[in-house]
């Protein structure tokens, strides 16, 4: 079954200090990962997407996410942190076809990380 | 676009009342998703339809919980009758056509309190 696994339930970071926030995943075949953030009593907002190519992934935000197919990871990071940045954070990848062989856009996300950047 | 929108933004309610919660996914969306979030239990994802027509409801915790989906346009995820326990936040989010990809968008969620 595919998943990700967030292995931080909370980063702590200086303000303008680089931050990175840890995911891996476990899919067959070529996997499509996602991060999203959550700002406090919002829905989750996305951020950045790895389908194929490039293995740096630039996002919103200043953020940016690097695909590694050998340590199955997609981290996600941003070179200067921001108090502004202080949110929970999801990986997420994208569910194997259905039982039809359809593609799918249903997710899997992981438990989320709290980031706390201190000013 | 207006984005995904979802009412009410919170109910609060007395255990043994029927709730429903609304959705309206952005328009030319095929995919639309319920999900739950609890500090316990996390995202997790209640049921999602694909064209109007529920694909996955494994997600849905028993049969006092019910989604619809009338046109393309509007979802409900109704609870009836309601308990303490469904107290969470329940988010609505809709995504374009599965086959590249796309990412989902997710509403500001309805905050539900059970009393």
């Amino acid at each position: 079954a595919q998943s990700v696994a967030q292995p931080e339930d909370q980063v702590n970071v200086a303000e303008g200090n680089p931050l990175t926030v840890k995911c891996t995943y476990s899919v067959s075949g070529n996997p499509y990962l996602f991060w999203y953030v959550q700002y406090p009593n919002r829905g989750l907002q996305f951020l950045l997407k790895y389908i194929t190519g490039d293995n740096l992934v630039k996002g919103s935000y200043g953020f940016e996410a690097e695909f590694n197919k050998s340590q199955t990871s997609f981290h996600l990071k941003k070179p200067s942190a921001l108090v502004s940045d202080s949110a929970l954070y999801f990986c997420a990848v994208r569910d194997k076809a259905g039982a039809w062989g359809g593609a799918t856009n249903k997710l899997i996300f992981g438990t989320g990380t709290l980031l706390a950047v201190q000013p | 676009d207006a984005g995904v929108i979802q009412s009410p933004r919170h109910e609060v309610t007395e255990m043994g009342q029927e709730v429903t919660l609304r959705c309206k996914p952005i328009s030319g969306h095929d995919y639309l998703f319920w999900y739950r979030q609890t500090m316990m239990r996390g995202l997790e994802l209640l049921i999602y339809f694909n064209n109007n027509v529920p694909i996955d409801d494994s997600g849905m915790p028993e049969d006092r919980f019910s989604a619809k989906m009338p046109n393309a346009s509007f979802s409900t995820l109704k609870i009836q009758p309601s308990e303490p326990r469904d107290s969470a936040v329940y988010f609505c989010a809709s995504s374009l056509r599965a086959t590249s990809g796309n990412e989902q968008f997710f509403g500001p969620g309805t905050r539900l309190t059970v009393l």
